[in-house]
């Protein structure tokens, strides 16, 4: 099976950087993705990373190690709308997609 | 606009009740998923569907069953419901091969009673 570890919660000021890690440990990897979910809300897609490297989309940007089984996503210029959670979600054969426990990112002014 | 459509925003049910959770999808995607989210658990799979009539078993498929007659809709089937059910559930829809972005549904807030 798949498992994917990511903190559970992440505090940061407004205007600041955050990062939030994700290793994960599966057979048949495709490609690593990000979603951010507000509460009471669906989750949305924010990235994907299929090679090793940074991708970079506006505030957000996301890295992958495939060596390393594992990547981040990084958040710029916090904004008080991006607390929300966010998930980091494995692609394996077949398109199955397995998702992390969430981290919950709380933006204090 | 895309669309993932769940029959209920919030459903009561009482324990022993077989239960219908019904996803309806708009953009003729092959793939579709059933999620249950837990508070400290994430989405957790369920079942998922590649195509019509096919399935395959995610993480945690006890207790449940699916079924997909016609590619934009994906059912879930709760046999006989239990209160360790009570979850939100999230349908999910994607391309196939090559694909990157799932889109869900808003959620079925699931009491069983």
């Amino acid at each position: 099976g798949q498992s994917l570890e990511q903190p559970s919660e992440v505090t940061a000021v407004e205007g600041a950087i955050v990062q939030i890690n994700c290793t994960y440990q599966t057979s048949g990897f495709y490609g690593l993705s990000w979603y951010q979910q507000h509460d009471g809300g669906a989750p949305t897609f924010l990235s994907y990373n299929a090679l090793d490297g940074l991708e970079e989309t506006g505030r957000f940007s996301s890295f992958l190690s495939r060596s390393d089984s594992y990547g981040y996503l990084l958040l710029q210029e916090l904004q008080m709308k991006d607390s929300a959670s966010y998930f980091c979600a494995v692609r394996t054969a077949g398109n199955m997609l397995t998702f992390g426990g969430g981290t919950r990112l709380m933006v204090k002014p | 606009d895309v669309k993932v459509t769940q029959s209920s925003r919030y459903l009561v049910k009482r324990t022993g009740e077989k239960v219908f959770l019904e996803c309806v999808q708009d953009m003729d995607h092959e793939n579709m998923f059933w999620y249950r989210q837990d508070p400290g658990l994430g989405l957790r799979l369920i079942y998922f569907s590649y195509d019509v009539k096919m399935k395959e078993k995610g993480d945690i498929p006890e207790g449940y069953s699916v079924s997909r007659e016609k590619k934009e809709r994906f059912s879930l089937i709760l046999e006989s419901a239990s209160t360790n059910q009570t979850s939100m559930y999230l349908c999910a829809s994607s391309r196939p091969q090559g694909a990157t972005e799932a889109f869900f549904g808003q959620g079925t807030r699931l009491t069983v009673v």
